[in-house]
């Protein structure tokens, strides 16, 4: 198994509401991570885990909250959203410790989240 | 602190023809790799190919190859014979590990057109 699956492919949510969005990878990576995309923009780094340990936080507010339960999921909370939060947002994994430059990262399809 | 610039926010090019997408990187770390990912429309991003800074040959693979120059901080990516499949986002990104923990800085992209 070659991928990084995510779910939901879309979600369309309200400002109040809370919803979760899942990544998942059995490829045995040790570092997953989050990434936001704008339309024709490159994707932005969100959060980085390494060994399931929370290990770059790139000032994302607190409405996003990450959660790796086990070494193959990664979840993002999200809560409270605001309109201009609408994005792609892309899961990652690569194989190696984050500290080395070397590895690929393997990118899910992403969840297009419409904030209404 | 890493900086990736792609200066051709669009290209187009003719089936079966060569085209040349630029990128230009600078980084203050010694030991550093770059990438090239595609990212075709509402399809995920793959790596497209890979160069180790300290790897004076330039990386192939099938049909794409990059031309590496150090001394320049220049990373451009040659895609030969296109395919109408090769239509797509391009990102240059580096990655330097060490004290940048491994984090993708990526360029603004390039659109290719492939017209048939």
């Amino acid at each position: 198994d070659t991928e990084v699956t995510q779910t939901p492919k879309h979600l369309v949510m309200g400002m109040t509401n809370k919803k979760s969005l899942k990544c998942e990878q059995h490829m045995g990576h040790r570092a997953m991570y989050w990434y936001k995309q704008k339309a024709k923009k490159p994707p932005e780094l969100m959060f980085v885990y390494s060994y399931e340990k929370l290990s770059i936080n790139e000032s994302v507010p607190s409405r996003f909250s990450p959660e790796c339960p086990n070494s193959s999921l990664l979840n993002l909370h999200l809560h409270a959203l605001q309109p201009e939060d609408s994005a792609l947002y892309l899961c990652a994994s690569s194989p190696t410790r984050i500290a080395s430059g070397r590895a690929e990262q393997f990118f899910g399809p992403g969840t297009r989240l419409t904030v209404l | 602190a890493q900086t990736v610039t792609q200066s051709q926010p669009e290209m187009s090019v003719q089936e079966a023809e060569t085209v040349t997408l630029s990128c230009t990187y600078d980084t203050s770390e010694s030991d550093y790799y770059l990438f090239w990912y595609k990212q075709p429309p509402s399809r995920q991003m793959i790596l497209v190919i890979r160069q180790e800074a300290y790897k004076q040959q330039n990386a192939t693979e099938n049909r794409f190859s990059v031309n590496f120059q150090k001394a320049a901080k220049s990373f451009s990516l040659k895609i030969s014979d296109s395919q109408l499949g090769d239509a797509a986002m391009y990102f240059c990104a580096s990655n330097a590990g060490g004290t940048s923990y491994g984090k993708l800085t990526f360029g603004q992209g390039t659109i290719l057109t492939v017209h048939p």
